[in-house]
């Protein structure tokens, strides 16, 4: 059965610092890979999705993708207290294969 | 904000009860899945509707139940609740070529007392 694995968290960062949040997968022949945000309560937010070896940008969120370590990460720049989240890691099978996700806390 | 809603945004029922979840399907969409996401943890793939068959299911018992409505609604249905059933319900409307695509809904706190 296809897996993804996540540090539960809480990672704690100060307000204007890089988060990093990682993930590794368990499938060598999955594809697609996406992050998804989710707020307390809340539904999960697709915020990026990457498919191909190395880094993709968008704004300030920066998907990095190694199919070889089977690792997945996002880090987020000059991270605002609106990033406080769970933030889930993901594959597509013929369905979203989510993480357990980590808790991520911007501290002002 | 997507037009996939769920209803009801929050009910308490007793051990033993049985539920029935709604949800609506994004317009253009044709398939939907429903997620368990317990407190803490990420969402659990329960089970996908495509075209009114249930296409596809995770490692849930039989218990768990849906159908999907010629509009492309749908239904979860639980039986029997459980303590454990205790969850946040998601469900996703997409098209069965675009998962990525999905919309999921505002999502069910179910509480089982």
């Amino acid at each position: 059965q296809k897996e993804v694995e996540q540090n539960s968290g809480p990672l704690s960062v100060p307000e204007g610092a890089i988060a990093s949040l990682n993930c590794t997968y368990s499938d060598r022949g999955s594809q697609s890979f996406f992050w998804y945000r989710q707020y307390s309560g809340k539904s999960p937010e697709l915020i990026m999705s990457i498919y191909s070896n190395g880094d993709k940008e968008d704004g300030r969120f920066t998907a990095q993708l190694n199919k070889a370590s089977q690792y997945v990460s996002l880090l987020i720049r000059d991270s605002q207290p609106s990033d406080s989240a769970t933030y889930l890691c993901a594959v597509i099978d013929d369905k979203i294969i989510f993480g357990k996700g980590t808790r991520l806390h911007i501290l002002p | 904000e997507t037009g996939v809603t769920q209803s009801p945004t929050h009910l308490i029922k007793t051990r033993g009860q049985q539920v029935t979840l709604r949800c609506s399907s994004q317009s253009g969409h044709n398939t939907v899945s429903w997620y368990q996401q317990a407190l803490g943890q990420g969402p659990q793939f329960i089970f996908q509707y495509y075209r009114e068959e249930e296409n596809g299911r995770g490692n849930f018992p039989p218990r768990f139940s849906g159908l999907q409505f010629p509009n492309y609604s749908s239904e979860l249905n639980v039986n029997a609740l459980e303590l454990d059933d205790s969850a946040l319900y998601l469900c996703a409307s997409s098209s069965m070529t675009d998962l990525v695509g999905a919309f999921f809904g505002q999502g069910t706190r179910l509480t089982v007392v």
